[in-house]
C-alpha cells in the first residue's frame, strides 16, 4: 500500500494523559499536513512542514501540542496533558510541491486517527 | 480570513436523482478542491479546478472565479455517493487549505 498511513487508527485515552500519532506520507511528497476534525465540522488545519521544517503552525495548535518530522518523512504529533475537547479525528496528509501556484497541490490523506479523551 | 461557506449542509435524494452541491467563498483563489470523506475518516480528492469544469465519470465540478462559486454535480446518483462532500481552498498563503463544513449526501436506493 502506498498511500498515507496513519497509526493508531483508534486512541483512547484518559484526561491528563500524553499521546502520540504518527503519520507516514507517501514517499516522494515533500509536504505533510495535520488536520483536526470534529463531528460534523470540515478539517481544520494545524500546521504543515516542507521535508523536515515545520513551516506554518494555526493558531489551533496550543503550547500542549507539537509535532515534528525529523528526517523529512514520517511524522509524529503529540498531543500532552489531554483534555476532553482535544477529542477528534486527527487526519494527516501529503503532497508533492508542485511550484506551479500555491494551492494547486493535491493532497492525499489518510485514514484518520481518532482520539477520544474520557 | 478565507470564509468557505457549502449549500445544503445535509442532502437526502433517491437513487438516480442528479444532485447539486454548491460552494462559495470570500477571497480570490488560484484553485479549488472537492474531497469526498466516507464513514470513518477517509477523504480522497475528488477535483482540483481553476476554471471552467470538470468531468470524471458521473461527476462534473464547475467553477466561476468571478463569482468565486463552484458546484459539484453527481449524475444518475447511487447509494455508494453517500459521504460528505468538501470544498476546500488554499489558505492565504496557498500553503495548506480551508475547508468548507460539507455537504452530507444520503442517497436511497
Amino acid at each position: 500500500d502506498t498511500g498515507v498511513s496513519q497509526d493508531p487508527r483508534h486512541k483512547i485515552t484518559k484526561r491528563g494523559q500524553n499521546v502520540t500519532f504518527r503519520c507516514d506520507p507517501i514517499s516522494e511528497h515533500n509536504r505533510l499536513y495535520w488536520y483536526r476534525q470534529t463531528l460534523g465540522q470540515g478539517p481544520e488545519f494545524l500546521t504543515y512542514f516542507q521535508n523536515e521544517a515545520q513551516l506554518e503552525k494555526s493558531r489551533l495548535l496550543s503550547d500542549r501540542f507539537s509535532a515534528e518530522r525529523p528526517k523529512g518523512s514520517f511524522s509524529t504529533l503529540e498531543i500532552q496533558r489531554t483534555e476532553q475537547g482535544d477529542s477528534a479525528m486527527y487526519l494527516c496528509a501529503s503532497s508533492l510541491d508542485s511550484r506551479v501556484r500555491v494551492g494547486t497541490d493535491t493532497q492525499y490523506f489518510g485514514p484518520g486517527t481518532r482520539l477520544t479523551v474520557l | 480570513k478565507n470564509e468557505v461557506e457549502q449549500s445544503p449542509q445535509n442532502l437526502t435524494a433517491q437513487e438516480g436523482e442528479f444532485i447539486t452541491i454548491n460552494c462559495s467563498y470570500s477571497v480570490g483563489i488560484s484553485a479549488l478542491h472537492w474531497l469526498q470523506q466516507h464513514p470513518g475518516g477517509g477523504i480522497v480528492s475528488l477535483f482540483m479546478l481553476s476554471s471552467g469544469k470538470k468531468k470524471h465519470g458521473r461527476l462534473i465540478a464547475t467553477i466561476n472565479i468571478q463569482e468565486k462559486h463552484s458546484s459539484l454535480h453527481i449524475t444518475a446518483s447511487h447509494p455508494r455517493d453517500s459521504a460528505v462532500y468538501i470544498c476546500a481552498i488554499p489558505n492565504n498563503y496557498g500553503q495548506n487549505f480551508v475547508f468548507g463544513p460539507g455537504t452530507r449526501l444520503s442517497v436511497l436506493p
